[in-house]
């Protein structure tokens, strides 16, 4: 069953902190990764896609890195700042699909 | 450019009245078309998509319908909205004969009363 699953379910740190998301995935035939930000009460907006030949992928502060063998993609953010507090998204594609997988999602909080 | 517009921006409707969510892309042609939902707090649901006119899958049996009655429009409706039809509704396209991923709108939050 192709699922994407997400971790933490939510995160709390400091401004000026660096944080990394995990997102592992059982998608089959792979297609791409993507991680999506959303701002709560907005529609989300893509940082970072990834195909199968890609380990990483960066967008200012924000990187993700993608182990394709392992099926696990992971999004770094550098310096956090409080306007990157919202929920981020990690979603899958399977090749000769017009749908995608979406994770849960992890909310972050990034505190003054 | 591509852009997707989504309206309205909020919507509140009583239970029992009838629903009727626009959405339109411009600057590409023959995208496929999705409607999503998201309950507070929650992940996003698939509702429907599309990949051409007249050419309109259901996820989720529910009290909603989608049409497409031009190819960059995508209609999101309900002949009597139900208390359970609250949420976050999200529309979102993508290139035909890519799985490139999504561009959503902005969003429309539905409250039925």
């Amino acid at each position: 069953k192709n699922q994407v699953e997400q971790s933490p379910q939510s995160l709390i740190i400091l401004e000026g902190k660096n944080c990394t998301l995990q997102c592992n995935y059982t998608v089959s035939p792979f297609s791409n990764l993507r991680w999506y930000k959303q701002d709560t009460g907005r529609g989300p907006v893509s940082l970072t896609i990834m195909t199968f030949s890609e380990n990483t992928k960066s967008n200012g502060r924000y990187t993700a890195t993608l182990d394709a063998d392992t099926k696990q993609s992971s999004l770094h953010i550098t310096a956090s700042q409080l306007s990157d507090s919202a929920s981020y998204i990690c979603v899958v594609s399977a090749i000769g699909t017009y749908k995608y997988i979406f994770g849960t999602g992890t909310r972050l909080k990034v505190l003054a | 450019s591509q852009t997707i517009h989504q309206w309205p921006a909020t919507l509140v409707q009583p239970v029992g009245s009838p629903l009727s969510l626009e959405c339109t892309v411009e600057g590409t042609s023959n995208p496929n078309l999705y409607w999503y939902r998201q309950a507070a707090g929650r992940g996003l649901q698939l509702l429907f998509y599309s990949i051409g006119i007249d050419q309109i899958s259901s996820e989720v049996p529910q009290n909603l319908s989608a049409s497409r009655p031009q190819d960059r429009q995508f209609i999101l409706s309900s002949k009597k909205l139900l208390l359970s039809d609250s949420g976050f509704y999200l529309c979102a396209w993508s290139a035909t004969g890519t799985n490139y991923g999504y561009t959503f709108g902005s969003g429309t939050r539905l409250t039925v009363v």
